[in-house]
């Protein structure tokens, strides 16, 4: 099964309007830990935010946020007043303990478009 | 600027060859993980090394060794290569080793096999 479910290959958004990214999970760990990455088309990988899973507020940086439904285990992505800097492929990931030996899983990816 | 180092940034060889790929972790972290990046399959895990000793092994072919170095510092080999070795080979280190560890990646070494 699919640790990390990320059902949307793409999204589209018109600038300065907020996305939402989906991102499911599948862990029967009590302690784990989600996290966004953000990878331009130059490459690299970057850490947008975490969410541990015992946190009760969601988790915020900037125009990021982490909508973080336990019960659902769901732990979208909210990108706040979109730009053209945000597209980007956008990938979840989760480290859980002893299910997992704390090695980050990572979801297949959300290919974001920002529209001027 | 995430401060891992890895070289090169771009490779390109032919089946049957061997290639290094060389990695710096940011300073004090003590892990250094390998992850592999196809269209096809994402990114995936191939192992992780924690103060010069291997932790833990993902999908990491017989082909493909690692290791890291007293200075912390990793080389991932990859020997025998095939056209489906093409792929963007990533480090990353972690200045935590529990769930709350975020990674930090390099920018990647994008390997060619012709």
């Amino acid at each position: 099964a699919q640790k990390i479910t990320q059902t949307q290959p793409g999204m589209f958004v018109q600038e300065k309007e907020a996305v939402t990214l989906d991102c499911t999970y599948d862990t029967s760990d009590q302690s784990y830990g989600l996290f966004w990455y953000k990878q331009p088309s130059s490459g690299e990988m970057i850490f947008l935010i975490y969410q541990g899973s015992y946190d009760e507020q969601n988790a915020t940086e900037g125009r990021y946020s982490l909508n973080f439904q336990k019960a659902r285990k769901s732990a979208n992505l909210v990108i706040s007043a979109s730009q053209l800097g945000d597209s980007a492929m956008y990938f979840c990931a989760m480290r859980e303990g002893k299910g997992g030996s704390y090695i980050p899983t990572f979801g297949r990816g959300t290919s974001l478009i920002v529209h001027p | 600027d995430s401060g891992v180092t890895q070289t090169p940034k771009h490779l390109i060889t032919a089946t049957g060859q061997r290639v290094t790929l060389r990695c710096s972790p940011r300073s004090g972290d003590l892990s250094v993980y390998w992850y592999q990046q196809s269209l096809d399959q994402g990114l995936q895990f191939l192992i992780q090394y924690y103060n010069g000793e291997e932790r833990a092994k993902g999908n990491i072919l017989e082909r493909f060794s690692a290791q890291q170095f007293p200075d912390l510092h990793s080389e991932l080999n990859l020997s025998s290569l095939e056209l489906g070795d093409s792929a963007l080979y990533f480090c990353a280190s972690s200045p935590r080793q529990g769930v709350s560890g975020e990674l930090f990646f390099g920018e990647g070494s994008r390997l060619t096999v012709l």
